[in-house]
This record gives structure tokens, sequence and C-alpha cells, in this order.
């Protein structure tokens, strides 16, 4: 099992949906979680990062966690076509030693 | 401004020649992070480093060496022993020590071609 799995799409939504991207984590401890955005041929930037469970929103997007389930989520409200990019979800994890792992990304093409 | 800067964008070498890439930070953070990205795959970590002095092997540090003699540099050296060195290179930053909740930081990136 991949320490932090994301489906790698291609998710299409049209423009003006809500974008769903999901992933899963496999180290219980992990406290902080990060979704970064990356377009093609450019590096990550970071979009959110959320540390409790429940929600976080700021702007279009929401942030959800569950750490039981160790799932957290990324919903982006009325897409636009400039949210079509690579969505990475990281883990500061701390079993085998602190360090950050990184998804392998779901690509969102919103469709105008 | 305060920032990761990498150089050069692009870069080309012929293989068997060792390369070096440059990653600069100025936003006074502790940790440091090289990451190798393949055309649709995640980030696989090269090497980091905590304090100046110091850097740790990450998951493929096989053909690659890093130093950190001062806290705002970390070059990272693509050796000839890299079996398949063409990738987008990723240097991060992060501000704290090992169990803070902070984020990571991207420099632009290099993009390496080797033939």
């Amino acid at each position: 099992q991949k320490e932090v799995e994301q489906n790698s799409g291609p998710l299409s939504v049209p423009e003006g949906a809500i974008a769903s991207l999901n992933c899963t984590y496999s180290d219980r401890g992990s406290q902080s979680f990060f979704w970064y955005r990356q377009y093609s041929g450019k590096s990550p930037e970071l979009i959110m990062f959320i540390y409790s469970n429940g929600d976080k929103e700021d702007g279009r997007f929401t942030a959800q966690l569950n750490k039981a389930s160790q799932y957290v989520s990324l919903l982006i409200r009325d897409s636009q076509p400039s949210d079509s990019a690579t969505y990475l979800c990281a883990v500061n994890t701390v079993t085998g030693g602190f360090k950050t792992i990184f998804g392998a990304g779901t690509r969102l093409f919103v469709k105008a | 401004d305060g920032g990761i800067t990498q150089s050069p964008k692009y870069l080309f070498r012929k293989e068997g020649q060792n390369v070096t890439l440059s990653c600069e930070q100025n936003l006074n953070h502790d940790a440091m992070y090289w990451y190798r990205q393949d055309p649709g795959q995640g980030l696989r970590l090269i090497y980091y480093s905590q304090i100046v002095n110091d850097f740790q092997k990450g998951d493929i540090a096989e053909g690659y060496s890093v130093s950190r003699e001062k806290k705002e540099s970390f070059p990272l050296t693509v050796t000839s022993a890299q079996k398949n060195p063409t990738a987008f290179y990723l240097c991060a930053s992060r501000k704290g020590l090992a169990g803070d909740n902070y984020e990571q930081y991207f420099g632009p990136g290099t993009r390496l071609t080797v033939t």
C-alpha cells in the first residue's frame, strides 16, 4: 500500500461544477495535510493546509479531513478552466521518522 | 522579494558529465529538500537537510550528491553514476524542524536533459 494515494484521473468537470479530489494516507500518526496545485511544467504551489478533523474553507476551496478514516479531500466550488492542473496531496508523517510524503497527484480538467 | 530560486531553468548535458543544480532561499528556512519529478509522476525525495553541514538521503539518493555549507544554499550534483538523470528537479524549503506542521515551499524547478 502506498503511503499517500490519490486517483490519478483525469477528473473532468464542466465549468461551474464542484470538483472533488480525494486522498488517503496510511500513517495514523500523521498530523498535517496539504494540497498543492501544479500547472503543467511549473512547480507545485500550496493552496490549502489542514490539521484538524472537519472542514476548512478558503474562498472556492474546502479541505476536509477525517483522521479516523485516514482520508483528506479537496473540494473546488464553481470550477473554472484556470483550475485545470494536477493537484498533489501531501502528508507529514511521523512513523519511521518525520517526513513529508506526496501523492502522485490527480489531474483535473475543467471544460468551458 | 522572499523566495526560492533555482538555476538554470533548463539544462542540457552530455551523458557521462556531472552537473550541479543551484538552489538558494532567502526565507530563513531551516530545512531544504531536493525532489525529482518524471512525466506524469509524483515527487520523489532525493536528499534533505535540516541544518547546515548536515543532510540525509531520501528515497532515490543513488547517483546524486549535495552539500549544505550555508543555510541559504543547497546545491545538488547529478553525477555520471545516475543512470537516468533526465527529469524535472524541484528544490523546496520549510521553516521549523522535524515534527512541526509547516508546509514546504517550492522553487521554479530545473528541467535537466541528458543525451
